[in-house]
């Protein structure tokens, strides 16, 4: 099946930093990538859809300017999270969409942990 | 998003024993249903997909999809320890995905 992987498992950073993550589709193109975050006991929360090569859209209420989205390719993207703070502590998942199936690959999730 | 409804659980079921789950979504312009199984600290894995109405069997899970009631559940036969697990139902009608908050089932060895 599809492979998506993501950089870095986990990350612990200190407050006011900036965390880049990457989530790359190994042996497929995905034309749209998707990153959801997820706090602890809650479900997945869609926080922007990207399209290779445009500007993602992002979900209500979740900053653009925070979390920024690159989709470079057709195989990687990246979600910067800005000036990070302890609420912004959570599990971040991105997935992958290719260009035939309906179906969503996602990645292992990083950890984001920050002090 | 969409609201996607689950029963939060525990649930509990013995080794061996069947596990029912259920599902109901508001949006009837919904086409596409999923089950995903998360394990503590991982991603959420794809167990099933249902498009159209009835049921859909892989192994020992079952998919039921109910688009007049807005209901989709999913069954697990022969319980394992191992499908230990938060389960979280899905729901699309475009390309993305919105997701219940998941039901967590504990099977009793």
């Amino acid at each position: 099946g599809a492979v998506v992987s993501q950089h870095p498992s986990w990350v612990i950073c200190k407050s006011g930093t900036s965390v880049k993550i990457e989530c790359r589709s190994l042996d497929f193109q995905a034309t749209t990538m998707f990153w959801y975050r997820q706090f602890p006991k809650q479900s997945l929360m869609l926080m922007a859809t990207s399209n290779e090569g445009s500007k993602a859209t992002y979900e209500q209420g979740v900053e653009k300017d925070k979390f920024l989205i690159n989709h470079a390719s057709l195989t990687l993207s990246t979600l910067t999270v800005t000036s990070a703070h302890p609420e912004d502590s959570s599990f971040y998942i991105c997935s992958a969409r290719g260009r035939v199936s309906n179906e969503q690959f996602f990645g292992p999730g990083t950890r984001l942990t920050v002090l | 998003q969409k609201e996607v409804e689950q029963n939060s659980g525990p649930l509990s079921v013995p080794e061996g024993a069947i596990a029912s789950l259920n599902c109901t979504y508001s949006d009837r312009g919904s086409q596409s249903f999923f089950w995903y199984r998360q394990y503590s600290g991982k991603s959420p894995e794809l167990i099933m997909f249902i498009y159209s109405n009835g049921d859909k069997e892989d192994g020992r899970f079952t998919a039921q999809l109910n688009k007049a009631s807005q209901y989709v559940s999913l069954l697990i036969r022969d319980s394992q320890p191992s499908d230990s697990a938060t389960y979280l139902c899905a729901v699309s009608g475009d390309y993305k995905l919105s997701f219940g908050a998941g039901t967590t089932v504990t099977v009793r060895a």
